[in-house]
């Protein structure tokens, strides 16, 4: 089953403005990690935010966390064409650290 | 650049034959896992090697396997292939068993006819 499940599955933004999503999760957790593939391209990892982290930033990312809602949001700001890509959430949840994935979603900057 | 390197990068084969996808993880690291991506079923999680050993098992298939030899390089065979084996596989690789990044290649798309 989906640990990780990002909302929205598609965002379609005008280039420039700030694209919000949102990852939830089921149960407690040791790290989240976002990534963000290009189409047809490897996964690229963007920030990795530890459970008593809440907030970390990496030039426009700002990726949050609440443990209490089991959620997270990654904000890209001032969002560019080439920010288009599918963006993913994974976290790992027990001693093994073994990474569950969400489905994904899909950001499309409109010029 | 990932420092993942994986090849093929394209594969087509029929149904039935046996295939071999090769990775090279980024120079230091330790673990290489295999992802199968597609359209329907997303992400999934093969398997994990660390420092040669099996650490983990996701969603292999029996007729899928793998190894981690002692360079660290990693080989995916997928046999009695299936149209529905059709799918990105993707090689990752991170410094440790688990809790730091990972870093993909740029996978092998493998097409079966």
């Amino acid at each position: 089953s989906q640990q990780g499940e990002e909302d929205p599955q598609a965002l379609s933004i005008q280039e420039g403005e700030n694209a919000t999503m949102n990852c939830s999760y089921k149960t407690s957790i040791n790290n989240l990690q976002w990534y963000r593939q290009n189409s047809g391209r490897g996964l690229v990892h963007l920030i990795l935010i530890r459970s008593n982290e809440r907030e970390k930033h990496s030039g426009r990312l700002r990726v949050t966390l609440d443990t209490s809602k089991k959620s997270s949001s990654l904000l890209i700001t001032a969002s560019r064409a080439a920010d288009t890509a599918s963006y993913f959430c994974a976290t790992d949840r027990d001693s093994n650290y073994q990474l569950i994935w969400g489905a994904g979603t899909k950001l499309i900057i409109k010029p | 650049d990932s420092g993942v390197t994986q090849t093929p990068k394209h594969l087509i084969t029929a149904t039935g034959q046996r295939v071999t996808l090769r990775c090279s993880p980024r120079s230091g690291d330790l673990s290489v896992y295999w992802y199968q991506q597609s359209l329907d079923q997303g992400l999934q999680f093969l398997i994990q090697y660390y420092n040669g050993e099996e650490r983990a098992k996701g969603n292999i298939l029996e007729r899928f396997s793998a190894q981690q030899f002692p360079d660290l390089h990693s080989e995916l065979n997928l046999s009695s292939l299936e149209l529905g084996d059709s799918a990105l596989y993707f090689c990752a690789s991170s410094v440790s068993q688990g809790g730091s990044p990972l870093h993909f290649g740029n996978g092998t798309r493998l097409t079966v006819t």
